[in-house]
């Protein structure tokens, strides 16, 4: 997998826009960039994914640059509710889950809405 | 679908005791993980199985630690004998070959060894 390089920690005001960065410069053709995200005591919970193009869902925005270099995640208007630890993870997202396709957690950014 | 159900939340035991966590996948997913949560490591992957067949046990800690996948609908993990430093949040997931939305995570057990 390739490594990713997030900051340790991030605060957003709510109600304004939470930008999340991510450093992936090592990254393959074939790897996708999936965000999940984990709220204290839960299992991780998946957010977006995207492999060149920018996507969104109900959820998050995912801009990608275009060399995929790195990314940015995207919640439009932050709650308290999205206080959480959020990870960038690289991975394969087609065939069989190998070593180069499973899910691999670094250290991630831990995001605090302040009220 | 109730999503990937892991028993128990909690477990609290004495070193040395033999100790079985339980996870349920989603119905279909054909993969199966099992993760072990500490704030020294952070998220650490196990094992994992497809269709029932474990495929990569390398982070399974030492042989005290084991793992079974029966069937498509049923996963343990057991430690004989527990150890203290076994301590930690174990979380199971599950996901689909094929499926672009990675894998879907239980609530996890925690796992308390006194």
């Amino acid at each position: 997998d390739a490594k990713t390089t997030q900051p340790p920690s991030m605060d957003c005001a709510e109600g304004r826009a939470a930008n999340l960065p991510c450093n992936h410069s090592t990254i393959s053709g074939n790897e996708y960039v999936y965000w999940y995200r984990q709220i204290h005591s839960q299992g991780p919970q998946y957010i977006i994914h995207g492999l060149k193009n920018n996507e969104t869902n109900e959820m998050a925005s995912l801009i990608i640059t275009e060399d995929r270099k790195s990314s940015t995640l995207i919640l439009p208007h932050a709650t308290l509710r999205d206080t959480a630890v959020y990870y960038c993870i690289v991975r394969v997202a087609e065939g069989p889950i190998t070593s180069g396709s499973r899910l691999t957690f670094g250290e991630g950014t831990q995001l605090t809405v302040n009220p | 679908d109730a999503g990937v159900i892991q028993s128990p939340r909690h477990e609290v035991t004495e070193m040395g005791q033999e100790v079985t966590l339980r996870c349920k996948p989603i119905s279909g997913h054909d993969y199966l993980f099992w993760y072990r949560q500490t704030m020294m490591r952070g998220l650490e992957l196990l094992i994992y199985f497809n269709n029932n067949v474990p495929i990569d046990d390398s982070g399974m800690p030492e042989d005290r630690f084991s793992a079974k996948m029966p069937n498509a609908s049923f996963s343990t993990l057991k430690i004989q004998p527990s150890e203290p430093r076994d301590s930690a949040v174990y979380f199971c997931a599950s996901s689909l070959r094929v499926s672009n939305y990675g894998y879907t995570f239980g609530s996890g057990t925690r796992l308390t060894v006194v």
